[in-house]
């Protein structure tokens, strides 16, 4: 099956620094990917939409200029968390649909923690 | 607005006994509906995707049922195992742009 890979796995920041996560499609070219956050005992919540060359759609009430997403190219999208605060920890989860499917094949996640 | 309800949110059960996790959305008008497993800190695994025209899917020891008109969805997984030990997400799609709702998970653990 189609894999999806994120770096780091983990990451711990002080509070007031940037971060950056990375996704991406190993075996398939991805013109969309979706990027999720996850708090503990909740469900995934839906942040953003990222869309090779051109700019990101995000839901609402999730700040772009803080949660700021790239995509490259069609096997790369990157979200950098801007000056992240302590309750920006989470666990963000990408996922990517491969050409001609219905199903999407997500990473295994990125853990951040901020100090 | 879509909502999720999966319903437990937790069960524990012996190996060998199958197990019944239910999903309902509250906007019938869905594109297709997902079931995938999470283990934890891990990432999602796709289990089943039922197509909002389909009745139900089966692999293996899994079935998803899917009752868009009433909108339920319930994924049924025969002789449970330890392995099967899990947190289980349903998800909709309302359209096939790919965005998902996710319920919040029914967490699995099956007894040896």
């Amino acid at each position: 099956g189609a894999v999806v890979s994120q770096h780091p796995s983990w990451v711990i920041c002080k509070s007031g620094t940037s971060v950056k996560i990375e996704c991406r499609s190993l075996d398939f070219q991805a013109t969309t990917m979706f990027w999720y956050r996850q708090f503990p005992k909740q469900s995934l919540m839906l942040m953003a939409t990222s869309n090779e060359g051109s700019k990101a759609t995000y839901e609402q009430g999730v700040e772009k200029d803080k949660f700021l997403i790239n995509h490259a190219s069609l096997t790369l999208s990157t979200l950098t968390v801007t000056s992240a605060h302590p309750e920006d920890s989470s666990f963000y989860i990408c996922s990517a649909p491969p050409p001609g499917t219905d199903t999407q094949y997500f990473g295994p996640g990125t853990r951040l923690t901020v100090l | 607005k879509q909502e999720v309800t999966q319903i437990p949110a937790a069960l524990s059960v012996p190996e060998g006994e199958n197990l019944v996790l239910n999903c309902s959305f509250t906007d019938s008008a869905i594109y297709n509906l997902q079931w995938f497993r999470q283990d934890p800190g891990k990432g999602l695994t796709s289990l089943l995707l039922i197509q909002s025209s389909q009745r139900e899917q089966t692999s293996g020891r899994l079935n998803a049922s899917l009752d868009k008109s009433s909108g339920r969805s319930t994924l049924y997984i025969a002789a449970s195992q330890p392995g099967d030990s899990a947190t289980y997400l349903c998800a909709v799609s309302p359209s096939n742009d790919y965005k998902l709702s996710f319920g919040a998970g029914t967490t699995v653990t099956v007894r040896a």
